[in-house]
């Protein structure tokens, strides 16, 4: 039972524009959503997290907003960068319960 | 401070051995996950271990797979009898007690022949 979906499985944006990445989740108990960025070969890496009691957090060119009442959070990426081409994952979690990952959206930037 | 390490980086393994993979979590960071990704796929919770104890094993296949975090040293996911179908990324992941967001290794890539 998928409890985080990451539906457009591939996006590609030009350099310099904007990034926009969705995830929808179905646990209503969730309270802590957290993107991740991963290059071939490599482990994730934490980029960016929201707690359920903001609905924006932004870190540089990342920002991420979170619709408690549509259970759906997005990250946004401007201006995007070559060096953003990666998978990115989005994960939740509800109290100390572990992190329930999407499956993932490849973005190519476009030079 | 060092992130999360494990080691081999890639392993090759003949069908019927033994591969045993390797992680040293963050300092500080006493809660330890193990994942698989299969090729084209997503990241899968495979078991989730405080030291010298397994706390979620929901993920692990029920034969041939088994985890462990003893009191000194390294988590070690330990797979036997390796098949084929056991090629793939193994990601560790620890977290610190708050366990709100879990960092990640760079991943073994295993090889099965």
């Amino acid at each position: 039972d998928q409890q985080v979906k990451q539906n457009s499985p591939s996006l590609s944006v030009q350099e310099g524009r904007i990034s926009i990445l969705n995830c929808d989740y179905t646990n209503s108990m969730f309270d802590y959503f957290l993107w991740y960025k991963k290059y071939p070969a490599e482990g994730p890496t934490f980029l960016i997290s929201i707690s359920s009691i903001k609905d924006k957090n932004e870190d540089g060119r990342f920002t991420v907003f979170l619709n408690k009442s549509a259970k759906h959070l997005s990250l946004h990426i401007v201006p995007s960068q070559p060096g953003d081409s990666a998978v990115y994952f989005c994960a939740a979690s509800e109290g100390n319960n572990r992190l329930a990952f999407g499956k993932g959206n490849q973005v190519v930037v476009i030079p | 401070n060092a992130g999360v390490m494990q080691n081999p980086r890639h392993l090759v393994r003949r069908r019927g051995q033994e591969a045993r993979l390797r992680c040293s979590p963050m300092k500080g960071h006493s809660h330890v996950y193990w994942y698989r990704q299969l090729p084209e796929e997503g990241l899968k919770f495979m078991v989730y271990l405080q030291k010298e104890n397994i706390i979620d094993e929901s993920g692990m296949p029920k034969e041939r797979f088994s985890a462990e975090f003893p009191k000194e040293g390294p988590s070690i996911l330990r797979i036997q009898q390796v098949v084929r179908g056991d090629s793939a990324a193994y990601f560790c992941a620890s977290s610190p007690p708050d366990r709100r967001t879990e960092y990640f290794g760079p991943g073994t890539r295993l090889l099965v022949l």
